[in-house]
């Protein structure tokens, strides 16, 4: 059973940076993908981008493109999502999710508890 | 861009039939996926690959897809199935969330 713990909660400054991290218990590292997804209070759920662990290739979603880096360390079994330039709509709950990879499919079974990440001044 | 639409909210009576749509252009060509998110917690999958239920997803949750519309049904809605729901695609190696439904059971 794939277990995602994720870090504790945020306060940042505008203009800032955040680094929430994720890890990964269960299952073997690298055999899946890593992803994030936001959720703004009140709002839906935004996927950031993702990376597949054991060779550390990453796809970005365009709103985040030029502001998100999603690493994985694979000795620590932990992904990770940075995100710079943070402004106020970026408060929201960031969650790491598990896509199992399984052939032609795309979808996450398993969540991270959520980060609340609070961005003001 | 790919955008799938729900409605904002849909109420059911205890034991009634909830229909919940999603829509996007030729949808039916794709999988959906279908995710329930309580009040607090973290989002769940109920339906995968357009029909199909994970172990532990009781048997009233069930799902289509045709055309360019996908339909989670909860047959039998019960207090705890008040939630909301997203569905959700892969579209360009982008995975794209719907807008959301509030299921209000009452």
């Amino acid at each position: 059973q794939v277990q995602l713990v994720q870090s504790g909660a945020e306060v940042k400054k505008p203009g800032s940076s955040v680094r929430v991290s994720c890890k990964v218990s269960g299952g073997t590292f690298g055999s899946y993908t890593i992803s994030w997804v936001r959720q703004a209070p009140g709002q839906g759920l935004e996927w950031m981008g993702r990376i597949i662990p054991i060779l550390g290739i990453t796809t970005y979603a365009q709103n985040f493109q030029d502001r998100v880096t999603i690493t994985a360390d694979k000795s620590t079994t932990t992904v990770s999502v940075e995100l710079s330039s943070l402004r106020s709509e970026d408060t929201a709950v960031y969650y790491c999710a598990r896509d199992p990879a399984a052939r032609g499919l795309y979808y996450f079974d398993s969540w991270g508890q959520g980060t609340l990440v609070t961005v003001s001044s | 861009s790919y955008d799938l639409t729900q409605p904002p909210s849909v109420s059911v009576s205890p034991g009634q039939t909830a229909s919940i749509t999603c829509s996007g252009d030729k949808l039916g060509y794709t999988y959906v996926y279908w995710y329930q998110q309580k009040a607090g917690q973290s989002p769940v999958v109920v339906i995968y690959q357009d029909d199909k239920r994970p172990s532990g997803i009781p048997e009233r949750f069930s799902g289509s897809n045709s055309g360019n519309t996908a339909t989670l049904t909860i047959s039998g809605a019960q207090a705890l199935d008040e939630a909301d729901y997203y569905c959700q695609a892969w579209d360009t190696s982008t995975y794209v969330f719907g807008t959301g439904t509030k299921v209000t059971v009452l």
